[in-house]
């Protein structure tokens, strides 16, 4: 994981609730991303951002929300409008957003939600 | 069509074998090609990084890439049995922000 850090590990949250993951770094990279998985359907970017105070939808960023208020720090909350929030999420950095430097993950969080 | 295609597999092969993984792609703007390496539990780990075409090695791995036919792979010789993971390629154009993933090979080295 290189220095980030995803928590917690497993989350558990009844339907309806929103919910916040975290994602900590420190690579002191620009860019963050988040990145949903599911089996048979590889990642998917739900939310990015090269710099602080500012962050793009991703392709699938619908009933997610991010803030980047720190460059160590790009927490994703799940919302209520997600209609299957149960996934496997991975939060990735990158040296320099346009940069072709590749990807760094975190090792994830798996939330369920029931 | 999906824009990278991938056998999920899964792929079982005795320890010792020599292992081909592929993606073919679509879009022929893509320049810069990654294989990442996931346990299960565990974030995606890169392992080879490659741009346009050609080989690059790295130990007992291979990264290839066919531009001409949309087409990369990466070789796994003697394989062991801790190799067993999920493999994923990734592909990016030049200077874009995000990468497009394939959705993983998973891979079995019996002992």
């Amino acid at each position: 994981d290189g220095g980030i850090t995803q928590s917690p590990k497993y989350l558990f949250r009844k339907e309806g609730q929103n919910v916040t993951l975290s994602c900590e770094q420190n690579l002191n990279h620009d860019a963050m991303y988040w990145y949903r998985q599911d089996p048979g359907q590889g990642l998917r970017l739900i939310y990015y951002s090269q710099i602080v105070n500012d962050f793009q939808k991703g392709d699938i960023a619908e009933g997610y929300s991010v803030s980047r208020e720190k460059k160590e720090s790009f927490p994703l909350t799940v919302t209520s409008a997600q209609k299957n929030p149960t996934a496997f999420y991975l939060c990735a950095t990158k040296e320099v957003a346009a940069g072709n430097s590749p990807l760094h993950f975190g090792n994830g969080t798996r939330l369920t939600v029931t | 069509q999906k824009e990278v295609e991938q056998d999920p597999g899964p792929l079982s092969v005795p320890e010792g074998a020599i292992v081909s993984l592929n993606c073919t792609y679509s879009n022929s703007a893509f320049q810069y090609f990654m294989w990442y390496r996931q346990y299960s539990r565990k974030g995606p780990e890169l392992l080879m990084y490659t741009y346009s075409s050609g080989n690059k090695e790295d130990g007992r791995f291979t990264a290839q890439v066919d531009k001409s036919s949309k087409y990369i792979s990466l070789f796994i010789r003697d394989s062991q049995p801790s190799d067993s993971a999920t493999y994923l390629c990734a592909m990016s154009e030049e200077g874009r922000r995000a990468l497009t993933f394939g959705s993983g090979t998973r891979l079995q080295v019996q002992p």
